[in-house]
């Protein structure tokens, strides 16, 4: 059975610019989270996707936006690009939103913005 | 609000040994799940154990297993045995019943031959 799988695994883009990053949740899965990891720091919560809808978002400017598709893989958009935007991505699927099933995570997309 | 805390920014430990890695929990929900992650350099996180909060028994896994004090509100990860291979970045999550994920900054452990 595949795994979650993103793409790419790198992407190098320049300030201003607007980045799209893609998962594919693992059969089955409908809950879809996105995170953002910096060089060397923990993760940081991003979005939260069930069924297709937004339930949740962190601390996180509007620039940063995604959806969830019918087949339940998702993208995650970032406009406006700026240096800080520079980290891993990191995607991750569950069974749905019940508190007892565990997160599987893709490989990371490493965004460089020069 | 939901929080994690991990106080340990690096561990070390010697081949064939156990250690501890800690991680307390604030969450005001009855019900919410708690989970250990590994990373290593190459990134990608591994799903390593899952505690309910309901749960009576720690759970474990393998070499893994986990000190669940709720009263405490700590949940912390013993691997024993430890192996050149458990090098990596360990992260504490919990979910509660706001279904956001959320984890803790992370503990570097290294283990020396």
């Amino acid at each position: 059975e595949a795994g979650v799988t993103q793409s790419p695994t790198h992407l190098i883009k320049t300030r201003g610019q607007q980045a799209t990053l893609r998962c594919s949740p693992i059969s089955g899965h409908t809950s879809v989270y996105w995170y953002q990891q910096a060089l060397g720091l923990g993760l940081q919560f991003l979005l939260w996707y069930d069924e297709g809808e937004e339930r949740n978002r962190g601390n996180f400017p509007p620039r940063f936006s995604g959806r969830q598709f019918p087949n339940y893989s998702s993208e995650l958009n970032v406009n406006a690009l700026e240096l800080e935007d520079s980290a891993l991505y990191l995607c991750a699927s569950s069974l749905g939103s019940v508190g007892d099933t565990e997160a599987f995570f893709g490989q990371g997309t490493r965004l460089t913005v020069v | 609000a939901q929080k994690i805390t991990q106080t340990q920014p690096g561990m070390f430990v010697q081949e064939k040994e156990a250690v501890t890695l800690d991680c307390t929990y604030d969450t005001s929900d009855p019900s919410y799940g708690l989970f250990w992650y590994k990373q290593p350099s190459s990134g990608e996180m591994i799903f390593l154990i899952y505690q309910g909060s309901y749960d009576q028994q720690n759970a474990t896994e393998g070499r893994y297993s986990l000190n669940f004090q709720k009263a405490r509100k700590s949940a912390n990860l013993v691997i024993s045995a430890s192996q050149l291979g458990d090098s990596a970045m360990y992260f504490c999550a919990m979910r509660d019943s706001s279904y956001k994920l959320i984890f803790g900054s992370g503990t570097r452990l290294l283990v020396r031959p």
